[in-house]
């Protein structure tokens, strides 16, 4: 079946610092979405794209749908403590599939 | 604004028993979704359903079942409980793909199977 190859699989920054994660597969797809996970909580989505080469931003946080359409990043800049969680990446295949493949999530530590 | 709820959001069952996930959603979405995670795991698709009525298997059906009678409500049975079970379950709705609308998430159901 189609997998989501995310990395990395953890991370340990100082609060301030950049965070750049990414999302490949051997297959194409139609849509990328990154969500997060906080613990406790269901993941919450963050970023959707829709185009291949597409740049979104949203606050501190920017996406890009890989121009191959088999992959795509997430930058955090300047990250908070509260940036903490799981990040997860998301897809949807073509030929009109509502189902979504994850990856197995990046662990986001900040430490203050 | 509620979204999706799930009930209960803690549950402990013995190998055997059976029980059902309750999962409800107030945005009229067509399209309703059970997941489960485990540990350092993605999500895994178990069931969904595109519509009252219609319900179809996702990556990881076995052991579970599912019924959509109503556009609002989607509840995840479990019948005869097993220890590989013991996972957290999330419900999710959206509209459909041509929409372009994300998939929303309940808060989770944590299931411990002993």
């Amino acid at each position: 079946g189609q997998q989501l190859n995310q990395s990395p699989q953890s991370m340990f920054i100082q609060e301030g610092e950049d965070v750049s994660m990414n999302c490949t597969s051997s297959s194409i797809f139609n849509t990328w979405l990154w969500y997060k996970q906080e613990p406790g909580e269901g993941p919450v989505l963050l970023i959707a794209l829709y185009k291949a080469g597409e740049l979104t931003s949203n606050g501190r946080l920017t996406a890009q749908f890989g121009i191959t359409r088999k992959d795509s990043f997430l930058n955090i800049s300047a990250s908070i403590p509260s940036d903490v969680g799981i990040y997860f990446c998301a897809s949807r295949s073509q030929g009109g599939s509502e189902k979504l493949v994850f990856g197995k999530g990046t662990k986001l530590t900040v430490n203050p | 604004n509620a979204g999706v709820t799930q009930t209960p959001k803690f549950r402990i069952l013995k190998i055997g028993q059976s029980m059902t996930l309750q999962c409800t959603q107030d945005m009229n979405h067509n399209y309703m979704y059970w997941y489960r995670q485990d540990p350092g795991m993605g999500l895994k698709l178990i069931y969904y359903s595109v519509g009252a009525g219609i319900t179809d298997k996702g990556e990881v059906p076995n052991g579970y079942n599912v019924s959509r009678s109503t556009t609002e409500d989607f509840p995840l049975r479990l019948e005869l409980a097993a220890p590989s079970q013991t996972s957290v379950y999330f419900c999710a709705s959206s509209y459909p793909q041509g929409s372009n609308q994300p998939q929303h998430f309940g808060d989770g159901t944590r299931l411990s199977i002993l």
